[in-house]
């Protein structure tokens, strides 16, 4: 079983439908990062966080560290919102800041 | 993310030659952070370095592969030898010193192929 799993690994979406992806993690953390892979393969960093909630624009990451569970919502999905969601951790053992773990990526295809 | 540069974007090697990867970090970021993603795979961490100094090299295959962060210029990732396996895209990444709290910057990734 792998530390970081998430789900689904696939999602094909409506233009304009609320989005959730899951993320499960079987460490102890200090930090969850939630990261956007475009087509195109470069990497965008979304949320990075250890507690509680953020939002970015229409993006919304929330964390429950006793669940060891995160969701990432996107509201009013857009095709250009297509890309792979990666989900990260970096373990509480006290390894460094960039030593991460990551899920396998949840492939999401917005169609107009 | 515009800011942490990688190049060459895209590099073809013949099986027993070198391959070397390039990155640049975001203005004012000293730690450097490399990870490979194997095709059909997550991506894995490979290396953490501050300015001449590795850090973390847990993620490192322990042969053909090293890294370097020199006082000047840009951080290095260096495959000797390379073979059919390593056949990945590398991704770069920086962040500030300072606190843990800092957010990681990638870059857009170098897809090396060999054949």
């Amino acid at each position: 079983k792998n530390e970081v799993e998430q789900s689904p690994q696939n999602l094909t979406a409506q233009e304009g439908e609320f989005i959730t992806i899951n993320c499960s993690y079987s460490v102890g953390i200090s930090a969850l990062h939630w990261l956007q892979q475009h087509p195109g393969g470069g990497i965008v960093s979304l949320f990075m966080l250890s507690s509680g909630k953020k939002k970015h624009g229409r993006l919304i990451a929330t964390i429950n560290i006793q669940e060891k569970h995160s969701s990432l919502h996107i509201t009013a999905s857009h095709p250009r919102d297509s890309a792979v969601y990666i989900c990260a951790v970096r373990g509480d053992y006290g390894g460094s800041q960039g030593n991460l773990i990551f899920g396998k990526g949840t492939k999401l295809s917005v169609k107009p | 993310n515009a800011g942490v540069m990688q190049n060459p974007r895209h590099l073809v090697r013949r099986r027993g030659q070198e391959a070397r990867l390039r990155c640049s970090p975001m203005k004012g970021h000293s730690h450097v952070y490399w990870y490979r993603q194997l095709p059909e795979e997550g991506l894995k961490f490979m290396v953490y370095l501050q300015k001449e100094n590795i850090i973390d090299e847990s993620g490192m295959p322990k042969e053909r592969f090293s890294a370097e962060f020199p006082k000047e210029g840009p951080s290095i990732l260096r495959i000797q030898q390379v073979v059919r396996g390593d056949s990945a895209a590398y991704f770069c990444a920086s962040s500030q010193p300072g606190s843990s709290g800092n957010t990681i910057y990638f870059g857009e990734g170098s897809w090396l192929t060999v054949v």
